[in-house]
């Protein structure tokens, strides 16, 4: 059971909007920790998508974007791609462990 | 360009232990922390360890608090986890990741780039 909570998983059809959520508590997201996302394909590492909430890294496309809401964190992926189907984690600290915390991950399916 | 890669992954019975290698160029691992992060077969990411850009500073996820250690060489820019009494539970691939800010402890910085990862089997 990870601390972070996301969907296993979502799908869309090429073109389409879709949103992960990413859950926390008042030990991480609430206390007010950056959330940061990655995808991560088989075989290679995880890539930085997001850092800081909602901030892009260069290179990463606009159709990218994240948002922070309380103790929740989405990341919106618009004009879905097939190369962008991945699983995608979120990532903060949570000080009631010491320590950094994982989603259990999102599959993301392209239709 | 910079750029992790880690080794030193095998095949190893239970009780015993391995030594991982995370070799950094493009930064010297004395002015950036680095994290270690693994994935069990079928299983989402998982964060193990991190040592502070100093070196004066570590921090241990609680499933391996005690058994695993890092240390790190700066003349070969390098960083190493201690693995010892290993699991078949600590199957696993290991990424090595640099904190993102140099000269930082901080809690909010992220993970970039990743090293390629190495695969650790536990098994008799």
């Amino acid at each position: 059971q990870s601390v972070l909570t996301q969907p296993p998983s979502v799908s869309g059809a090429p073109g389409q909007r879709v949103t992960i959520s990413c859950t926390g508590n008042s030990s991480n997201i609430g206390t007010g920790y950056d959330v940061h996302w990655y995808r991560h394909l088989p075989g290679t590492p995880p890539k930085l998508l997001i850092y800081g909430n909602s901030h892009r890294p260069s290179g990463v496309p606009d159709r990218f974007s994240g948002s922070k809401s309380g103790t929740s964190v989405s990341l919106a992926i618009t004009g879905l791609q097939a190369e962008d189907e991945a699983v995608y984690y979120c990532q903060s600290y949570d000080s009631s462990l010491s320590g950094w915390v994982f989603g259990g991950g999102t599959h993301l399916t392209v239709l | 360009q910079v750029q992790l890669v880690e080794s030193g992954g095998g095949v190893v019975q239970p009780g015993k232990s391995l030594r991982l290698s995370c070799a950094a160029s493009g930064f010297t691992v004395s002015s950036h922390g680095i994290h270690w992060v693994r994935q069990a077969p079928g299983k989402g990411l998982e964060w193990v360890a991190v040592i502070s850009h100093d070196g004066k500073n570590d921090n241990y996820a609680d499933s391996v608090k005690g058994r695993f250690t890092l240390s790190r060489d700066n003349s070969k820019n390098t960083v190493y986890l201690e693995m010892n009494s290993l699991t078949p539970g600590d199957t696993a691939v290991y990424f090595c990741a640099r904190v993102s800010a140099p000269y930082s402890n901080n809690r909010y910085n992220w993970f970039d780039p990743w090293g390629q990862g190495t695969l650790v089997t536990v098994s008799s």
